[in-house]
């Protein structure tokens, strides 16, 4: 079954403990991104992938690092949590390139950070 | 940056109503896709429009592109239950190579039986 596994699936952690959020998807996907997801703020890209080593910021990247290693794994990495980074985490997948960018979500990460 | 505004935040409706959600980008689009993501739950593709003046339907739902490529719309014909969602509207456009998608806030539906 094509999808984007994410995992841990619910987190509560304390500021400053780092933590990795892992995201992986069986579609060959060439394009891969972060969003968090706050209300009244919607979906707002983190960081994204267009290919293996290849990464860029995307609109909120501060306190966010991540890595593309392998074509289907993309996690993301809080070196050093803090509260305002309390939020649902989607990774996405999709193909990248000039005819468009359909993306298919993950289930999403809760994430608490006291 | 790219923005992509999208009005109304939240919309409550009487089932049978119709329903309207709209997306302006502040500058021209290579394409524009719709999401609707359910309570609890991620965001799902619906649509993707490409070309100026496009329009496409799914049932109730009609999807619009502007002659400029800068604002989207979606329809919904006689709300359900089962469309209580939030719908996103999503920018797209080439960036090197590649495409960069900026989403807009979303749009809480509620539909009242």
């Amino acid at each position: 079954e094509a999808q984007v596994t994410q995992n841990p699936r619910y987190l509560i952690t304390v500021t400053g403990k780092k933590l990795t959020v892992t995201c992986s998807q069986n579609m060959n996907h060439e394009y891969m991104s972060w969003y968090r997801q706050d209300p009244g703020l919607g979906l707002r890209q983190i960081y994204y992938s267009m290919n293996v080593e290849v990464t860029d910021k995307g609109d909120v990247p501060e306190g966010y690092k991540v890595s593309r290693k392998e074509k289907r794994n993309f996690p993301l990495i809080l070196e050093s949590p803090s509260p305002n980074q309390t939020s649902l985490y989607f990774c996405a997948s999709g193909h990248s390139g000039r005819a468009g960018g359909t993306q298919y979500f993950g289930p999403g990460t809760r994430l608490l950070v006291l | 940056g790219q923005q992509v505004m999208q009005i109304p935040q939240y919309q409550h409706v009487q089932e049978g109503e119709d329903f309207t959600t709209y997306c302006n980008s502040s500058t021209t689009l290579s394409n524009i896709q719709w999401y609707k993501q359910r309570p609890g739950g991620h965001p799902v593709f619906l649509i993707q429009l490409v070309k100026s003046g496009e329009v496409k339907k799914q049932k109730r739902l009609t999807f619009q592109f502007g002659e400029a490529k800068k604002n989207s719309s979606l329809h919904i014909t006689a709300t359900q239950t089962t469309d209580v969602g939030t719908y996103f509207c999503a920018g797209g456009r080439n960036s090197g190579g590649y495409q960069k998608v900026t989403f807009g806030i979303g749009t809480k539906l509620q539909v009242i039986p």
